[in-house]
């Protein structure tokens, strides 16, 4: 069965103290990966899409990485407005339609 | 910007009353989404439709129902709601060939 995980499912950082969120996944054939980012209350906001490992994308102090098992949102020195929930996703086509199928978030705490 | 609405930001019900949940996107989009997000559960989809009239299951389908006349505008109808289906309920939509979604504010519904 086709599934992602994310860990941890809490992170709570220093600002300033960079680390990474995990997004594993077993699936039969990965047809891109997704990172959203989501603030209490609000819909989901995109932040990236890999397609292919070794794949990289930036922005800000955000790095997405993409393995042929994984992928790995780094942040590099976050500050408190970093604070979210970080959702991964990979794309179903067990449909007529491509969709996503969500892992369960990290929910990241930035204190200052 | 692509810019998806959602009829509510909170939504109050008694158990047994028709609920209507509207969203509407201004981007042409053909593809859109009704999710539910629950703590512990994540995003789960409940219906999708890629083109005006058609509609298509989800993975939690039961109790609800969806229409969409029109390209803009997707709304999902719970017949008779009842206290499970207390929720955050998102909207999203994305264009054919790109497979990233972009999500609404979402819709806090309780059922009392």
């Amino acid at each position: 069965e086709d599934q992602v995980t994310q860990s941890p499912e809490a992170l709570r950082l220093q600002e300033g103290e960079s680390s990474s969120l995990n997004c594993s996944y077993t699936v039969s054939g990965l047809r891109g990966l997704f990172w959203y980012r989501q603030d209490p209350g609000k819909g989901p906001e995109f932040l990236f899409t890999l397609y292919s490992a070794g794949e990289e994308k930036e922005k800000e102090r955000l790095k997405a990485t993409l393995t042929k098992k994984e992928s790995f949102l780094h942040i590099t020195a976050p500050k408190p407005e970093d604070s979210a929930t970080y959702l991964c996703a990979f794309l179903n086509y067990g449909g007529s339609q491509g969709n996503l199928i969500f892992g369960k978030g990290t929910k990241l705490s930035v204190k200052p | 910007d692509v810019k998806v609405t959602q009829s509510s930001r909170y939504l109050v019900k008694r158990t047994g009353e028709k609920v209507f949940l509207e969203c509407v996107q201004d981007m042409d989009h053909e593809n859109m989404f009704w999710y539910r997000q629950d703590p512990g559960l994540g995003l789960r989809l409940i219906y999708f439709s890629y083109d005006v009239k058609m509609k298509e299951k989800g993975d939690i389908p039961e109790g609800y129902s969806v229409s969409r006349e029109k390209k803009e505008r997707f709304s999902l109808i719970l017949e008779s709601a009842s206290t499970n289906q207390t929720s955050m309920y998102l909207c999203a939509s994305r264009t054919s060939g790109i497979n990233e979604q972009f999500f609404g504010p979402g819709t806090r519904l309780t059922v009392l």
